[in-house]
């Protein structure tokens, strides 16, 4: 299995509500990322795990929590959003001794 | 902090015809560059990663050169066919389990 999939595909999110993007990877990756792309952007780091630890956060605002609960899991949960938070979240994986990272299709966020 | 350029931005090419992108980045603290192949609503496919001055990569009708010293990359596309449109992007890595510093990507459109 050399896919990372990512669900939902889209959401839509009111500034009060509470959500969860969800990824998964069964490559035995045992570093993975989030990334956000705005429209005619590129992608930008926001979160690194490596061996299930949080190693990089680029000072991303604390309404947006990430959580590894295993290897192969990723999780991003969101919390009282802003409308300007709406974007392309994808989510990576890699060796954590290489720098080829794998993505998935990520998740089309809109918040209303 | 590595800031990574392409162009040109778009490009139309008709089928057949062959063609060539750039990605440019600071030559100090390089590490690894790599490209990306983005198809809408898909992942992002991994096509090379360079790391050493002079690498010269093929993957079938595409080929990558790379030159750490100025601190370009070349992609090249020989015969376009309509199947490779699409967005390439090309990233900086800053290390492993680290990183990538996109640029905002080349549009191909290939029409027959």
């Amino acid at each position: 299995d050399t896919e990372v999939t990512q669900t939902p595909k889209h959401l839509v999110m009111g500034m009060t509500n509470k959500k969860s993007l969800k990824c998964e990877q069964h490559m035995g990756h045992r570093a993975m990322y989030w990334y956000k792309q705005k429209a005619k952007k590129p992608p930008e780091l926001m979160f690194v795990y490596s061996y299930e630890k949080l190693s990089i956060n680029e000072s991303v605002p604390s309404r947006f929590s990430p959580e590894c609960p295993n290897s192969s899991l990723l999780n991003l949960h969101l919390h009282a959003l802003q409308p300007e938070d709406s974007a392309l979240y994808l989510c990576a994986s890699s060796q954590v001794a290489s720098n080829e990272q794998f993505f998935g299709p990520g998740t089309r966020l809109t918040v209303l | 902090i590595l800031n990574v350029e392409q162009s040109p931005q778009s490009l139309h090419v008709q089928e057949g015809d062959s063609t060539n992108f750039t990605c440019s980045f600071p030559s100090s603290n390089f590490y690894a560059l790599h490209w990306y192949r983005w198809e809408t609503a898909k992942s992002p496919e991994a096509l090379f990663v360079m790391t050493l001055n002079g690498d010269e990569k093929k993957k079938g009708r595409i080929s990558a050169t790379l030159n750490t010293k100025e601190g370009y990359s070349y992609l090249y596309i020989k015969g376009s066919q309509p199947e490779d449109s699409a967005t390439y992007l090309c990233a900086g890595g800053a290390g492993t389990a680290s990183k990538l510093t996109f640029g905002t990507g080349t549009r191909l459109q290939v029409t027959l």
